[in-house]
């Protein structure tokens, strides 16, 4: 079955810690996302990528890092100089410029509480 | 002022109701229109998908886009409790390089709950 993985699906991180949440696809496509989710504020555009070894900051990249050397995998790396960071993270892909709606796929999620 | 507003609920409704879900927006190059469903700690997944002005009809679930008056909604009919999740609006232009595919704008998302 086609889709998108990510993982672990629940993560617990001691203030000052980086943590990285992996999200793995087996769609072929070529754009991959990263969003924030919180309680009544929506989705909010962390980092996305449109093609491998290519990445750009979305809306709320502060405190985040990224890397796309494959086209399947697209690693979030939560830092400590997140304010934040606790959160349900998604990650999504889409057939970008091939695709004519823009339609993402989501994973699963990941939620990281910082104790 | 947010690009996308979406009145965040919740809404509890008996099942059989019709449910009329909204979003306003502010962006005139939107183009594309849809609506994702968020079953609880799950990811959302896409409803409804609608291209500029119009209606469009999946079984239950019927989607308008009013572009003049900058207004999109869901409405769902014959509401089953199995409908209850939260339901985002998202939507996205189009500009001429064609780099904005997939960086959709959301809602902030409704909690609907159908109860029997």
């Amino acid at each position: 079955d086609g889709g998108i993985t990510q993982s672990p699906k629940y993560l617990f991180r001691k203030e000052g810690q980086n943590v990285t949440l992996s999200c793995e696809q087996n769609l072929n496509h070529d754009a991959m996302y990263w969003y924030r989710q919180d309680p009544g504020q929506g989705l909010r555009l962390i980092y996305y990528s449109q093609i491998v070894n290519d990445f750009q900051k979305g809306d709320i990249a502060e405190g985040y890092s990224v890397s796309r050397e494959k086209k399947e995998s697209f690693p979030l790396t939560v830092t400590s100089a997140q304010k934040n960071p606790t959160a349900f993270y998604l990650c999504a892909s889409s057939a970008g410029l091939a695709a004519s709606t823009g339609e993402l796929f989501f994973g699963e999620g990941s939620r990281l509480t910082v104790l | 002022q947010k690009e996308v507003e979406q009145d965040p609920g919740p809404l509890s409704v008996p099942e059989g109701a019709i449910v009329s879900l909204n979003c306003t927006y502010s962006n005139s190059a939107f183009q594309y229109f849809m609506w994702y469903r968020q079953y609880s700690r799950k990811g959302p997944e896409l409803l409804m998908y609608t291209y500029s002005s119009g209606n469009k009809e999946d079984g239950r679930f019927t989607a308008q886009v009013d572009k003049s008056s900058k207004y999109i909604s869901l409405f769902i009919r014959d509401s089953q409790p199995s409908d209850s999740a939260t339901y985002l609006c998202a939507m996205s232009d189009r500009n001429a390089g064609g780099t904005s595919y997939g960086k959709l704008t959301f809602g902030q998302g409704t909690i609907l709950t159908v109860h029997p």
